[in-house]
């Protein structure tokens, strides 16, 4: 299995809501990666995890809440958001500590904040 | 503070032309460059360059970076309609990967 599986694909959402994306591997990969990216634009980091440790918190606002329970799941909690929050969010996933680094990336999250 | 530049950041060209995508980059604790390929919605992987002058190959793919001068380039040769994605590099440090803003290339039958 070398694929890191995003749910769901497409989501929209009132800024009232309150929802999760979910993020799975199982390539037995310590560190994931939630990236933020809107149309047009590269992915932003927003937040990293190593060994299920929060360890970068790119400055991202508190209605964006990650969490990771163990080393195979990722979620990102969402609540209050605003439409300029719209974007694909990609989860990611990377053997840490590694001389070599490379993501593997999910197929992401279109979120759209109406 | 720590960035990376790709250039042109759009490019048009026809079935069988040969393209050379660009990347510099100013990354603190350097480790690693990669290219990756992005058509709908997950980037996947190209290459990863960790040494400079050493050119790396895949099929009309190849990319070589340069240490010194801090880029690296992406060549595609004998194009194919295929290949038209947006072409992200990005630079990897002790901890993040920083993208490029990427190079959108469209090739015309």
């Amino acid at each position: 299995d070398t694929e890191v599986t995003q749910t769901p694909k497409h989501l929209v959402m009132g800024m009232t809501n309150k929802k999760s994306l979910k993020c799975e591997q199982h390539m037995g990969h310590r560190a994931m990666y939630w990236y933020k990216q809107k149309a047009k634009k590269p992915p932003e980091l927003m937040f990293v995890y190593s060994y299920e440790k929060l360890s970068i918190n790119e400055s991202v606002p508190s209605r964006f809440s990650p969490e990771c329970p163990n080393s195979s799941l990722l979620n990102l909690h969402l609540h209050a958001l605003q439409p300029e929050d719209s974007a694909l969010y990609l989860c990611a996933s990377s053997l840490p500590g590694q001389r070599i680094e490379k993501l593997f990336f999910g197929s992401g999250t279109q979120l759209s904040v109406l | 503070e720590d960035k990376v530049v790709q250039s042109p950041l759009s490019l048009v060209v026809h079935e069988g032309d040969t393209v050379t995508l660009n990347c510099s980059y100013e990354v603190t604790n350097f480790r690693s460059l990669l290219w990756y390929k992005q058509e709908k919605k997950a980037p996947t992987f190209l290459f990863m360059l960790t040494s400079s002058g050493i050119e790396k190959k895949s099929g009309r793919l190849s990319s070589i970076l340069d240490k010194k001068e801090l880029f690296s380039i992406l060549n595609i040769t004998a194009t194919q309609t295929g290949d038209s994605a947006i072409y992200l590099c990005a630079a990897y440090n002790n901890n993040d990967m920083r993208f490029g803003a990427g190079t959108r290339l469209t090739v015309k039958p």
